[in-house]
């Protein structure tokens, strides 16, 4: 099956800084990938979808300017956290779908706590 | 947008026992429905969809089934064991051209040996 790869797993920063996040689909191209942010006990929650060579489209309320996304390549999209405080502190996963059909495959998820 | 409700949050069987969880959806024009079941601190992991030219599925113990007209669609689980324990989400997608996933509530499934 395809492999959807992330970096880091995991990370602590301090309010204030920015944190980038990178999602690799390293198997297979992706023109399109989306980005997920996960609350402890809660559902997985559309934050934008990363469009390679274009800009990236962003869900209601979620705010393009404090999350910005790259989508650098076939196979690259990253997301930076700028600024990031406490109510940032979540569980962020992106998603590849694989050669173009609506089954997608989940990168394993970065870990971000904001002290 | 699509909204996808699921019921129950959470589900305690008995091992061995069959589980079922119920998903409605809300665009007509969704037609992709895939099933994740997701481990503490892990990925999702795909474990079956079903596009909507189709009424059922089966893979082994799992299976899915789409009611088109009534908008839902319900994941069964027989036999259940120890392992099936997670959280299991549903989603939809592909109304309106929209790849995107739209996920249920999730529903906490916990087998009792």
């Amino acid at each position: 099956g395809a492999v959807v790869s992330q970096h880091p797993s995991w990370v602590i920063c301090k309010s204030g800084t920015s944190v980038k996040i990178e999602c690799r689909s390293l198997d297979f191209q992706a023109t399109t990938m989306f980005w997920y942010r996960q609350f402890p006990k809660q559902s997985l929650m559309l934050m934008a979808t990363s469009n390679e060579g274009s800009k990236a489209t962003y869900e209601q309320g979620v705010e393009k300017d404090k999350f910005l996304i790259n989508h650098a390549s076939l196979t690259l999209s990253t997301l930076t956290v700028t600024s990031a405080h406490p109510e940032d502190s979540s569980f962020y996963i992106c998603s590849a779908p694989w050669a173009g059909a609506e089954t997608q495959y989940f990168g394993p998820g970065t870990r971000l706590l904001v002290l | 947008g699509e909204n996808v409700e699921q019921h129950p949050s959470t589900l305690s069987v008995q091992e061995g026992d069959s589980a079922v969880i119920k998903c409605t959806y809300s665009d007509s024009a969704s037609n992709y429905f895939p099933w994740y079941k997701q481990e503490l601190g892990k990925r999702p992991q795909l474990i079956i969809d079903i596009r909507s030219n189709v009424g059922e599925k089966k893979d082994q113990r799992i299976a899915v089934t789409l009611n088109k007209t009534a908008k839902h669609f319900s994941l069964h689980i027989t036999e259940t064991q120890p392992e099936d324990s997670a959280v299991y989400f549903c989603a939809a997608s592909g109304g309106t051209g929209r790849r995107a996933l739209t996920f249920g509530s999730g529903t906490r499934l916990q087998v009792q040996p």
